[in-house]
């Protein structure tokens, strides 16, 4: 069974103090790693797809890198617009659904 | 990005009534659209995965005759939920998988039985 764990729970920021979400998986063959970013009340807005190991990609101050067993969400200088909960999933070769983890709820003071 | 639409946004329903959600894709042909349930401070639960002209593959635990799912088109999904009870007040969230594999999800349906 896939299984996606997220750290931290949740994590408090200064605004400009740089930070990383992490994400640990275990699938029977990746198809692809996603990240969402979630608000209260709302449905997930897609952010990136990681396919393969050593593949990074970049939006604005996030920046999402992949290796064989784990993903990582960079934030560089956030400000507190960046507050959300960032969810992590896994989608397997064998079908399309994502498996999701439990999320990180990022909170960044002014 | 792509957008997917649902609607109603907030529905409120009588105890033993059924309701439906719909779910479009309004700028991409969807053949995979998905169907999630999320529980306050929780994460999301999928219910079941739906292929256009096929019936729905629901996750166990799920049950197929209450919620019913429907994917007539390449744009639009629909979720009933039939003879509703409290219970199944919640966060109901539709996902479309386009021809890049990329996922879109939309702003999410609440429902409240009363």
């Amino acid at each position: 069974e896939d299984q996606v764990t997220q750290s931290p729970e949740a994590l408090r920021l200064q605004e400009g103090e740089s930070s990383s979400l992490n994400c640990s998986y275990t699938v029977s063959g990746l198809r692809g790693l996603f990240w969402y970013r979630q608000d209260p009340g709302k449905g997930p807005e897609f952010l990136f797809t990681l396919y393969s190991a050593g593949e990074e990609k970049e939006k604005e101050r996030l920046k999402a890198t992949l290796t064989k067993k784990e993903s990582f969400l960079h934030i560089t200088a956030p400000k507190p617009e960046d507050s959300a909960t960032y969810l992590c999933a896994v989608q397997a070769v064998s079908d399309y659904k994502l498996s999701f983890g439990a999320g990180t709820t990022v909170t960044v003071r002014a | 990005g792509a957008v997917v639409s649902q609607h109603p946004s907030r529905v409120i329903c009588k105890s033993g009534t059924s309701v439906k959600i719909e779910c479009r894709s309004l700028d991409f042909q969807a053949t995979t659209m998905f169907w999630y349930r999320q529980f306050p401070k929780q994460s999301l639960m999928l219910m079941a995965t739906s292929n256009e002209g096929s019936k729905a593959t629901y996750e166990q635990g799920v049950e197929k005759d209450k919620f019913l799912i429907n994917h007539a088109s390449l744009t639009l999904s629909t979720l009933t939920v039939t003879s509703a009870h409290p219970e199944d007040s919640s966060f109901y969230i539709c996902s479309a998988r386009d021809r890049g594999n990329t996922i879109y999800f939309g702003e999410g349906s609440w429902l409240t039985v009363v």
